[in-house]
């Protein structure tokens, strides 16, 4: 299977700072890139689609403003909370589609996201 | 709107014990992948299930797509501690956009 990359696994921010989270699809080239928002016990809600070098599409009631995508590049994607705030804490993860595997998706290990 | 209803929403059995995971839509859908979350971590790939009546095994776990494409199940037979986790069950939306909608998942947790 194809592998995709997290980083961080894990940051701790202050309220009010912004955050940046990768993305990496490290065996194939990702034409398009998921991120999901994820709250404890419950499945994963997507936040956005990202295809390499267009502007990202979002999901109903995900701000487009607070949430920023950029997917330069077949292999990489990153998600920037801005001025993140307490209830912006959560776990965030991506998945990967591209090349051979354009029939299925592959997921990043997540990251978790804790803002005080 | 495409939904996918897994049930049961918890699942606490003993070790040895068969199980069944059961993912429903009104929907058809092209195609259901299952999926395995262990806390902390992303999503693993367990299978995709792409024909209509289709049975897929892998080891103990046993993926059956219905014969109209709207259900799928997992049964896993003597499950083990290794077991738990949560169960997802997703499928490509219409449309072309190849986002997927996710289940509503599946807890399960098997005890020693």
């Amino acid at each position: 299977g194809a592998v995709v990359s997290q980083h961080p696994s894990w940051v701790i921010c202050k309220s009010g700072t912004s955050v940046k989270i990768e993305c990496r699809s490290l065996d194939f080239q990702a034409t398009t890139m998921f991120w999901y928002r994820q709250f404890p016990k419950q499945s994963l809600m997507l936040m956005a689609t990202s295809n390499e070098g267009s502007k990202a599409t979002y999901e109903q009631g995900v701000e487009k403003d607070k949430f920023l995508i950029n997917h330069a590049s077949l292999t990489l994607s990153t998600l920037t909370v801005t001025s993140a705030h307490p209830e912006d804490s959560s776990f965030y993860i991506c998945s990967a589609r591209g090349g051979s595997f354009y029939n299925e998706q592959f997921f990043g290990p997540g990251t978790r996201l804790t803002v005080l | 709107t495409q939904l996918l209803e897994q049930s049961p929403q918890f699942l606490s059995i003993q070790e040895g014990e068969n199980l069944t995971v059961y993912c429903n839509s009104s929907s058809v859908f092209s195609s259901l992948q299952w999926y395995r979350q262990e806390p902390g971590e992303g999503p693993v790939l367990l299978v995709t299930v792409v024909t209509g009546g289709e049975v897929k095994k892998l080891k103990r776990l046993t993926f059956q797509f219905g014969d109209a494409r709207k259900d799928s199940s997992l049964h896993i037979t003597a499950a083990q501690p290794g077991d738990t986790g949560l169960y997802l069950c997703a499928g490509p939306s219409r449309g072309g956009t190849y986002k997927y909608i996710f289940g509503t998942g599946t807890r399960l947790k098997v005890l020693a």
